[in-house]
């Protein structure tokens, strides 16, 4: 069942911060919000993940807003590498059995030079 | 440390056929997870296995199979063969632990399956 809505495509100059927006309006309170991003072909990737707090690492950070409704992903420079499709994720922590993700169809980022 | 493993990378099969795939997760994760992806249904889950029992189950037929070893390894089956299973397939490896730990999973490359 989908549990969020990504818009399909997005586009995104090289350089630019790109800012990936996701709805989760049913959201429960145990549930944490994962991105993940598959280039072509390749094995989905995984890049963040939070649960109401803000997050940050090395690839990108997490926005989730208070009402934990929504969140944003946010590529702070794109490159051409970061052309993928984005897969923003919710799912149960703390319990088995919760490793059957649903994917959805994502966002396509196309990074343009 | 080294990531998920998969092979074979690519197999080319004809109808009727079986296949088995397999799958080395992260040394020290015992959770394994398989998923299928194709064009028109996107990525699907078929199956977990942890401590090499199926803990959890998607909405595939039971042509579709998995099993795990003591290792952790994990093989997944595929028998009498249709040309809908064409696809790439993936595995997934997390700790598999719950109790208040967040259990990323991480992917391998996948296996593209090609039935003719």
């Amino acid at each position: 069942d989908a549990k969020t809505t990504q818009p399909t495509s997005m586009d995104c100059a090289e350089g630019r911060a790109a800012n990936l927006p996701c709805n989760h309006s049913t959201i429960s309170g145990n549930e944490y919000v994962y991105w993940y991003r598959q280039i072509h072909s390749q094995g989905p990737q995984y890049i963040i993940h939070g649960l109401k707090n803000n997050e940050t690492n090395e690839m990108a950070s997490l926005i989730i807003t208070e009402d934990r409704k929504s969140s944003t992903l946010i590529l702070p420079h794109a490159t051409l590498r970061d052309t993928a499709v984005y897969y923003c994720i919710v799912r149960v922590e703390g319990e088995t059995g919760a490793n059957n993700l649903f994917f959805g169809t994502g966002t396509r980022l196309t990074v343009i030079p | 440390k080294a990531g998920v493993t998969q092979t074979p990378r690519y197999l080319i099969k004809t109808r009727g056929q079986q296949v088995t795939l397999s799958c080395s997760p992260i040394s020290g994760h015992r959770s394994v997870s398989w998923y299928q992806q194709t064009p028109g249904q996107g990525l699907q889950f078929l199956f977990e296995y942890f401590s090499e029992t199926q803990r959890n189950k998607g909405n595939f037929p039971g042509r579709f199979s998995g099993r795990q070893f003591s290792n952790s390894r994990s093989e997944m089956n595929v028998s009498t063969l249709e040309l809908g299973d064409s696809a790439l397939y993936l595995c997934a490896s997390s700790s598999g632990l719950a109790g208040g730990i967040t259990d990323t999973q991480y992917f391998g490359p996948g296996t593209r399956l090609t039935v003719l």
